[in-house]
């Protein structure tokens, strides 16, 4: 199993420019995660989707902030226009069907963010 | 909203040194799992607890769930150097969806 991929692994953009993130969860899973990890606020969850549909996107900072999944095998998190305090670790996980209350998240490599 | 605090924020230890860290919720929670995530590397899943008190080890990490179900622990025993990174724990409220913990960044001193 390939794992939840990600890309790109590092972004480096100017301030105003649209950004883009991709991610494919394990196949099978029915639920993805979108985080944030900086310094100071640590890993944030931004939006969840399950079965492809959002289910809570109260983390998505603003309105810059925008994320999709048209399928179950990808998702988008897209930011327009970036600002340098939108540079952080963007991460996406996946978890299978909850089975017994147990699901536990796989997260992907990370996409590292700088914003000048 | 629910919240999840760890303690402390930083550890540095002694190689060979004893490490715990600490988890608070706001809340009762119906499980809560544990993460670490090494320098550079994303958060990979250790193990979940959902019973009230309930303990579990692998090797030398022991963790625990506390009778309320609000606070939980890490232990480390005799720690190694590949024992750095940042332990996260994550607690979940029901079908909510997880909670992550502040985090503890724990570092070696060989």
């Amino acid at each position: 199993d390939a794992g939840v991929i990600q890309s790109p692994r590092h972004e480096v953009t100017e301030m105003g420019q649209e950004v883009t993130l991709r991610c494919k969860p394990i196949s099978g899973h029915n639920s993805l995660f979108w985080y944030r990890q900086t310094m100071m606020r640590g890993l944030e969850l931004l939006i969840y989707f399950n079965n492809n549909v959002p289910i809570d996107d109260s983390g998505m900072p603003e309105d810059r902030f925008s994320a999709k999944m048209p399928n179950a095998s990808f998702s988008t998190l897209k930011i327009q226009p970036s600002e340098p305090r939108d540079s952080a670790v963007y991460f996406c996980a996946s978890s299978p069907p909850l089975a017994g209350g147990y699901n536990e998240q796989f997260f992907g490599p990370g996409t590292r963010l700088t914003v000048l | 909203g629910q919240q999840v605090m760890q303690i402390p924020q930083y550890q540095h230890v002694q190689e060979g040194e004893d490490f715990t860290t600490y988890c608070n919720s706001s809340t009762t929670l119906s499980n809560i799992q544990w993460y670490k995530q090494r320098p550079g590397g994303h958060p990979v899943f250790l193990i979940q607890l959902v019973k009230s008190g309930e303990v579990k080890k692998q090797k030398r990490l022991t963790f625990q769930f506390g009778e309320a179900k609000k606070n939980s622990s890490l232990h480390i025993t005799a720690t190694q150097t590949t024992d750095v990174g940042t332990y996260f724990c994550a607690g979940r409220l029901g079908n909510e969806k997880l909670t992550f913990g502040t985090g503890t960044r724990l570092t070696i001193i060989p």
